[in-house]
């Protein structure tokens, strides 16, 4: 079982829908949580920066973090086809920088 | 949020070439900076943890002698891929750590390296 579980999709939704993208991790010492957008040949962009359980929200964008069932989310509202992309989840330890990495869920929105 | 500029952003060139990216951090200093690779829609693969004024950490699995890494000032690490073939054609892409153990990794844009 690897230490994060990310569906790769693709995942395609009308443009306006709401999007739910999730990972799932075994590491009950992860407190650090981290979602990243990549669009094709670039780097990854961090979107959301989160610590321990709860929700946080900036924009359209929220995430969500289930420490005790190890899940996090990331949901986008009014989906838009600029938000096509691939969605990276990364969390670590509190004594890490290296965060580890799901391997990325392909979004599409289509108009 | 902070700026790890990343460069050249595309790269193609002959099997046996020694090619060098540069991965700078516009607008901190960064004693730490991560080289990783990338395979088509495969996630990040963490190549090497580059320390300002000390040798690199490679990770398991990746040749020192192949990946060479200077991170020679607290704005700049380069990866050299040292007399390159077509199986070293990939994504690498370079990040920087902000200040502190719990702030997350910012990533420069990639290289896309093509070795005919």
């Amino acid at each position: 079982q690897k230490e994060v579980e990310q569906d790769p999709g693709p995942l395609s939704v009308p443009e306006g829908a709401i999007v739910s993208l999730n990972c799932t991790y075994s590491n009950s010492a992860f407190q650090y949580f981290m979602w990243y957008r990549q669009y094709s040949r670039k780097g990854p962009e961090l979107l959301m920066y989160t610590y321990s359980s709860g929700n946080k929200e900036d924009g359209r964008f929220t995430a969500q973090v289930d420490k005790s069932s190890k899940y996090i989310s990331l949901f986008i509202r009014d989906s838009q086809p600029s938000d096509s992309a691939t969605y990276l989840c990364a969390m670590s330890a509190g004594g890490s920088y290296i965060p580890t990495f799901g391997r990325g869920t392909s979004l599409i929105v289509h108009p | 949020g902070a700026v790890v500029s990343q460069h050249p952003s595309w790269v193609i060139c002959k099997s046996g070439t020694s090619v060098k990216i540069e991965c700078r951090s516009l607008d901190f200093q960064a004693t730490t900076m991560f080289w990783y690779r990338q395979f088509p829609k495969q996630s990040l693969m963490l190549m090497a943890t580059s320390n300002e004024g000390s040798k690199a950490t490679y990770e398991q699995g990746v040749e020192k002698d192949k990946f060479l890494i200077n991170h020679a000032s607290l704005t700049l690490s380069t990866l050299t891929v040292t007399s390159a073939h077509p199986e070293d054609s990939s994504f690498y892409i370079c990040s920087a750590g902000g200040q502190g153990r719990s702030q997350p990794q910012h990533f420069g844009d990639g290289t896309r390296l093509s070795i005919l």
